[in-house]
């Protein structure tokens, strides 16, 4: 069974252009979280998508969205990049949002120059 | 304080030794989860506990709700255990809440 990926791997982009990082939960799972893992701190939770909708945000400005499709892969979009963007994102989904383990994917690593 | 604390931060033992490492929090939730996280980034899940104790191979975890404590322990340890390894509690709204992490080196 394939395990959630992340696309891309890596990525450079520079001050006010947008990104958006894609993610394809475990087959079965409905749940995506995303989270965000700067240098030297510990991951920060972003976004949760169930069954389509967004089901919480944490504490981030609104030019970080995103959204979940019908097959629940999910998008993360950053409008108007600043340099302490620059970080690692995860993903991670689960096959609901309540009591289930969350199985994270490789993670990509943007660099906001 | 923060809701979720973990120790120690940075732990460095030699090959076979018993580790263990705490994880403490301040919250009401509904279930624990221990994360293994490798250099570069890529992040396991090795335990999800709402009571008990669970053992999978040389890990063993354990929570005492009443104290809202838990442990994570690693017996006959080896170098590939190295890692960085997270507490995160599951609050009443499903989110995460992270400990810092602590960062093991077994030494061969």
């Amino acid at each position: 069974e394939a395990g959630v990926t992340q696309s891309p791997t890596h990525l450079i982009k520079t001050r006010g252009q947008q990104v958006t990082l894609r993610c394809s939960p475990i087959s079965g799972h409905t749940s995506v979280y995303w989270y965000q893992q700067a240098l030297g701190l510990g991951l920060q939770f972003l976004l949760w998508y169930d069954e389509g909708e967004e089901r919480n945000r944490g504490n981030f400005p609104p030019r970080f969205s995103g959204r979940q499709f019908p097959n629940y892969s999910s998008e993360l979009n950053v409008n108007a990049l600043e340099l302490e963007d620059s970080a690692l994102y995860l993903c991670a989904s689960s096959s609901d949002g309540r009591q289930e383990t969350q199985y994270f994917g490789p993670g990509t690593r943007l660099l906001v120059l | 304080k923060n809701e979720v604390e973990q120790s120690p931060q940075n732990l460095t033992a030699q090959e076979g030794e018993f580790i263990t490492i705490n994880c403490s929090y301040s919250v009401g939730i509904s279930a624990l989860h221990w994360l293994q996280q490798h250099p570069g980034g890529g992040i396991v899940s090795l335990f999800m506990l709402s009571s008990g104790k669970k053992k999978h191979g040389r890990l063993i975890a354990t929570i005492n709700i009443q104290e809202k404590h838990s442990s994570l322990h690693i017996t006959a340890s080896h170098p590939r255990d190295s890692a960085v390894y997270i507490c995160a509690v599951q609050g009443s709204n499903y989110q995460l809440i992270w400990g810092a992490g602590t960062k093991l080196i077994i030494k061969p």
